[in-house]
């Protein structure tokens, strides 16, 4: 069956930077786009990024353009978010999530990893 | 761009049937049939009940159902039952292509 299992969420000050990985099994990782979507305490879910099947092609969404990046590894079927620049509004559980379809990414998510909380405070 | 609006909230007796609606604009939801439902309980992760307006993965109750009209989408759950409790976000495609409402909590009284 599949299995998301994000890491590396924790406490970091404001400015720094923090890496999420997402390690996946039960598909065939390297054809499926895979996204992250977040979820700040209490509140409710805001689509981060995409990144398609072959890494070739990146979507972010406006309130982190510029500061994060997603990038995979299918020799490790691992996916990535280099989080800079972090603010106290990217505090959030961080969920990555796969795509529906094989190929070209959609926007429906059908597997889901069990989240990351990071925490943005001095 | 704003999220998606939802009421915050939607109650019913078990048995019954409730209808929840998502409104967006003419660049999101009425634009585009990719509007997509998601069911989460607490602490656990989001889980996918609709996508392409009304279809529904394998294996998710047919007590599901939805549809759209104009610039707003509607997911209804019939035949109401306890473990329906819980928060359902609404998602659809846009220029920045994902976006999704801000939550409906279910509750079953």
């Amino acid at each position: 069956q599949v299995q998301l299992v994000e890491s590396g969420g924790g406490v970091v000050q404001p400015g720094r930077s923090l890496r999420l990985s997402c390690a996946a099994s039960g598909f065939t990782f390297s054809t499926y786009g895979m996204h992250w979507v977040r979820q700040a305490p209490g509140k409710g879910l805001e689509w981060v990024a995409v990144i398609s099947y072959d890494g070739n092609n990146k979507y972010y969404g406006d309130s982190v353009k510029g500061r994060f990046t997603i990038s995979r590894d299918s020799s490790k079927n691992t996916l990535y978010l280099q989080m800079n620049s972090l603010r106290g509004d990217d505090t959030a559980v961080y969920y990555c999530a796969k795509d529906t379809h094989e190929g070209a990414a959609t926007v429906y998510f059908d597997n889901w990893g069990q989240g990351t909380l990071v925490t943005v405070s001095s | 761009q704003s999220a998606l609006t939802q009421p915050a909230s939607v109650s019913g007796s078990p048995g019954q049937s409730i209808t929840i609606s998502c409104t967006g604009t003419s660049s999101d939801v009425g634009g585009y049939n990719y509007v997509s439902w998601y069911q989460q309980h607490p602490g656990k992760a989001p889980k996918l009940i609709i996508y392409h307006v009304s279809k529904r993965p394998s294996g998710v109750s047919n007590r599901f159902s939805a549809s759209k009209s104009g610039n707003t989408a509607s997911l209804t759950i019939s035949g109401l039952q306890a473990e329906d409790e819980a928060d359902y976000y609404c998602a659809s495609y846009t220029s920045t292509l994902v976006i999704f409402g801000g939550g409906t909590k279910v509750t079953v009284l």
